[in-house]
């Protein structure tokens, strides 16, 4: 069990540019949400899946990012036209089967908006 | 929807002594709820967590955090901290739909 992954750890991009971070959950957890989080903030929820359908997606999603979790395994989220208000940490964790609600946090992608 | 109040932003607290932190929750239903701790510009490993049963549980660290229905609360205590116990402490309540809710979170320092 090697925890949940997340690269890039940090990202330096220019307002207007398209980012993508990926996320590797715990091997055969069926569950992967994501989370954004802001100085001084609790994690804020996002999306989620389970294997490879999207089941949920706050309104906090504006149609700029979108996220993608193929097959099930692995997931991507992008962001697409860049602003400053973009800036936070992304945080992806796992959840390990149905009916669990113990989620497993990576280490996140701190984003920074120029 | 279920929310959660953490009243304390920052708390100092000296080594060997005792923490407490506080946590009110807002959810309809029987909630499931947790602790979590973040080291700076890490993320978030899990303390403890209680779903059903013994309203008191014990976590890692030499954490504990006891579940009160009638005060919607579930505080968080430690008899004696330690130095590395300085980070930044959520409560989350999750819900029947698996997602997650923090509070606003507490920063403990802990002087020498």
């Amino acid at each position: 069990d090697t925890g949940v992954s997340q690269n890039p750890r940090h990202k330096i991009t220019k307002r207007g540019q398209n980012v993508t971070f990926r996320c590797d959950p715990i091997s055969e957890h069926n569950r992967l949400y994501w989370y954004r989080q802001t100085l001084g903030q609790g994690p804020e929820f996002l999306t989620y899946f389970q294997n490879e359908a999207q089941l949920e997606k706050s309104r906090l999603l504006s149609d700029r990012f979108s996220a993608e979790r193929p097959k099930g395994s692995f997931s991507t989220l992008e962001i697409q036209r860049t602003e400053q208000g973009d800036s936070a940490m992304y945080l992806c964790a796992s959840s390990p089967k149905l009916g669990s609600h113990e989620q497993y946090f990576g280490p996140g992608t701190r984003l920074t908006v120029t | 929807a279920q929310s959660v109040t953490q009243p304390d932003i920052h708390i100092t607290v000296s080594e060997g002594a005792s923490l407490e932190l506080r946590c009110n929750y807002s959810y309809g239903a029987t909630p499931y709820l947790f602790w979590y701790v973040q080291s700076p510009g890490q993320g978030l490993q899990l303390l403890l967590k209680y779903f059903s049963g013994d309203t008191l549980v014990q976590g890692i660290k030499g954490f504990e955090a006891e579940f009160k229905r009638s005060q919607s609360s579930f505080n968080l205590r430690k008899p004696s901290v330690h130095w590395s116990d300085a980070a930044e402490y959520f409560c989350a309540v999750g819900s029947n739909d698996y997602k997650l809710s923090f509070g606003a979170g507490t920063t403990v320092t802990v002087r020498a």
